[in-house]
């Protein structure tokens, strides 16, 4: 149970275009989700916190306006990188949870990676 | 360009050694703990939890070591297998009924055989 499914698993697109990642909870309702980026060799940097029905909380330092974060559903949410460039490619996971002062469940990430 | 990033401790061990792998978190607010296990080009993977009331616990072939005074914890990995070969993370939460993890740097772990 409780698992998390990313699409893409990676991406390739031009500068200036924006990309959409999607995250679903499969098998249970999760009224919040988090983002994460991770570089390379690096540890997993919070983003933002998704709330279902409602606007997200972005950390220091993410610009909203470049991330735009989507929580229609208890099951979906999705992040739009908008006119990316090549420093945004990174690796995104999201991660949802059961319930909370449970463990966060993360799904297998998306490779964006912008030419 | 190259992105200029951390240099991630790793230990090596025999396969069928128990490793153990060590984290100091930040904050002494922090109520709830969790070792992930992340294999290459993939999400990180749930292994153990703690809360700051306990200062032991143990799985199956894994045990979660938690020093409240210094603020640090482990994970020991009993009888290493080359599955176990991965990057691992700790992370904290602090308490109020979020989720929000903050997760430290990682450890590489390389299982030799």
């Amino acid at each position: 149970g409780a698992v998390v499914s990313q699409h893409p698993s990676w991406v390739i697109c031009k500068s200036g275009t924006s990309v959409k990642i999607e995250c679903r909870s499969l098998d249970f309702q999760a009224t919040t989700m988090f983002w994460y980026r991770q570089f390379p060799k690096q540890s997993l940097m919070l983003m933002a916190t998704s709330n279902e029905g409602s606007k997200a909380t972005y950390e220091q330092g993410v610009e909203k306006d470049k991330f735009l974060i989507n929580h229609a559903s208890l099951t979906l949410s999705t992040l739009t990188v908008t006119s990316a460039h090549p420093e945004d490619s990174s690796f995104y996971i999201c991660s949802a949870v059961v319930q909370m002062g449970s463990p966060l469940h993360f799904g297998n990430g998306t490779r964006l990676t912008v030419t | 360009g190259e992105s200029v990033g951390l240099h991630l401790p790793t230990l090596s061990v025999q396969e069928g050694d128990n490793s153990i792998i060590n984290c100091a978190y930040s904050n002494s607010a922090s109520d709830y703990f969790i070792w992930y296990k992340q294999e290459s080009g993939k999400g990180p993977q749930f292994i153990i939890d703690i809360r700051s009331n306990m200062d032991k616990r143990q799985g199956q072939r894994v045990t979660v070591l938690l020093n409240k005074t210094v603020k640090h914890l482990s994970l020991q990995i009993a009888a290493t297998q080359p599955g176990d070969s991965a990057v691992y993370f700790c992370a904290e939460n602090i308490g109020g009924g979020g989720n929000k993890l903050t997760f430290g740097t990682g450890t590489q772990l390389k299982v030799e055989l």
